[in-house]
């Protein structure tokens, strides 16, 4: 089945610490993205990539880094900087990144702070 | 400044109680208007995407629709399965750059 992982479903960060989450998709998309969702917000643009080893910053990307090695992987790094990181991370791609096509999402990542 | 707004931000019907959920949007630059449906704690689900004024698409008691400001989603005869919140998210264009804007969401609660 061509799908989207992501991994762990709960993550659990202490003061100081980096944390990295993990995406896979095998929909052969070239662009992927990290958004971050909060209650009561829309889904927030974090990074995207719409070509392995390039990639951009979204509106919120202060405290976070990725890299894209892979066309299948596009890790997420919480870093000790993000001050609030408590939310929930989605992972998404699409064909190209044009803004006309489908994104499709992963499960979700849950990261709370202990 | 481009922007997407739903309502209401949240309804509840009573099962078999038909209505419409509604997305506008102000960009410079539409590439198509996207629906999507979001459980508790999971990633959001695709519903349909649109892409001009005047389409509609349909899936099951769902019907989507797209005018040249604002988008519906109509939801006919409701049963409690479809209590979720609905997201709409609309793609652009501006001096080259592409982006996709998401709404706030309005969450549905359908009452047996």
């Amino acid at each position: 089945d061509g799908g989207i992982t992501q991994s762990p479903k709960y993550l659990f960060r202490k003061e100081g610490q980096n944390v990295t989450l993990s995406c896979e998709q095998n929909l052969n998309h070239d662009a992927m993205y990290w958004y971050r969702q909060d209650p009561g917000q829309g889904l927030r643009l974090i990074y995207y990539s719409q070509i392995v080893n390039d990639f951009q910053k979204g509106d919120i990307a202060e405290g976070y880094s990725v890299s894209r090695e892979k066309k299948e992987s596009f890790p997420l790094t919480v870093t000790s900087a993000q001050k609030n990181p408590t939310a929930f991370y989605l992972c998404a791609s699409s064909i190209a990144g044009t803004g006309e096509e489908t994104q499709y999402f992963g499960p979700g990542t849950r990261l709370l702070v202990l | 400044e481009d922007q997407v707004t739903q309502s209401p931000e949240a309804l509840r019907l009573q099962e078999g109680e038909s209505s419409s959920l509604n997305c506008s949007y102000t960009v410079s630059g539409l590439r198509g208007l996207f629906w999507y449906r979001q459980d508790p704690g999971k990633g959001p689900e695709f519903l349909f995407t649109l892409y001009s004024a005047g389409e509609e698409k349909e899936k099951e008691r769902l019907k989507a629709t797209l005018t040249k400001k604002e988008s519906f989603l109509h939801i006919t005869a409701p049963k409690p399965e479809d209590s979720a919140t609905y997201l709409c998210a609309v793609g652009s264009t501006t001096s080259g750059t592409y982006k996709y804007i998401f709404g706030t969401g309005t969450r549905l609660k359908v009452l047996a």
